[in-house]
């Protein structure tokens, strides 16, 4: 199993423009959600999705925007990229969203940089 | 505003030396405590956890230990080793509700253990 894989590793955009950060996961998870750590904070959620056509708001969605088409595959959207947005962006995935006891698996990270 | 609270943004231990690592929450709601370790350039993985119900949990050197009257939960690492040094990250978890299962976490505290 390759787990919670995330592409790119790295990225570069100038303000303004808009990509998309690649979540996939092979564990068969319905749970699957998208973090941004930023230097000196927590974790924060953005979106999550709780199984395919299904997605939900986190703590910090402005700016963002997710769709899940398929169980594997949870991409995270960047509309209009802001420097505030500059951030290492991690995905997670759970077998189950009822309770945090499920473990969230994560994936190794996509470092943004927006200039 | 930050509901799980990691006061000690690092700390440096020796080698073979017990390792404690705190965390203090404020939302009397959480009813479950995780941590999670993180390596540079990766992603979190899942270290230990406990339930609310328990005030503590051992998983071979890493002993949890959960004060709910003080509304803080410690980590213990005995004996600390090289390998342990990374970023730890307490988070909780409200098991009901509208936010069942959604992960807070702290901002991570840095250890570094030394030879």
């Amino acid at each position: 199993n390759a787990g919670v894989t995330q592409t790119p590793k790295f990225q570069v955009l100038k303000t303004g423009q808009s990509m998309t950060l690649q979540c996939a996961q092979d564990m068969n998870h319905e749970y699957m959600s998208w973090y941004r750590q930023d230097p000196g904070m927590g974790l924060r959620l953005i979106h999550y999705s709780v199984g395919a056509g299904i997605t939900d708001q986190g703590e910090v969605p402005n700016g963002y925007n997710v769709s899940r088409s398929t169980t594997e595959d949870f991409p995270l959207r960047l509309l209009s990229a802001a420097p505030s947005q500059t951030s290492v962006y991690f995905c997670a995935s759970s077998y189950s969203f009822t309770s945090g006891r499920a473990v969230r698996f994560f994936g190794p990270g996509t470092r943004l940089t927006v200039l | 505003d930050q509901q799980v609270k990691q006061n000690s943004p690092s700390l440096s231990v020796q080698e073979g030396r017990i390792s404690i690592l705190n965390c203090d929450y404020t939302n009397s709601m959480f009813d479950y405590f995780l941590w999670y370790k993180k390596y540079p350039a990766e992603g979190p993985t899942f270290l230990i956890s406990i339930s609310s119900i328990k005030d503590k949990n051992e998983d071979g050197r890493f002993t949890v230990f959960l004060n709910k009257s003080a509304k803080h939960l410690s980590l213990h690492i005995v004996p600390s080793q090289p390998g342990d040094s990374a970023v730890y990250f307490c988070a909780a978890s409200i098991d009901r509700g509208s936010t069942l299962g959604r992960l807070y976490f702290g901002r991570g505290t840095q250890l570094t253990v030394w030879p």
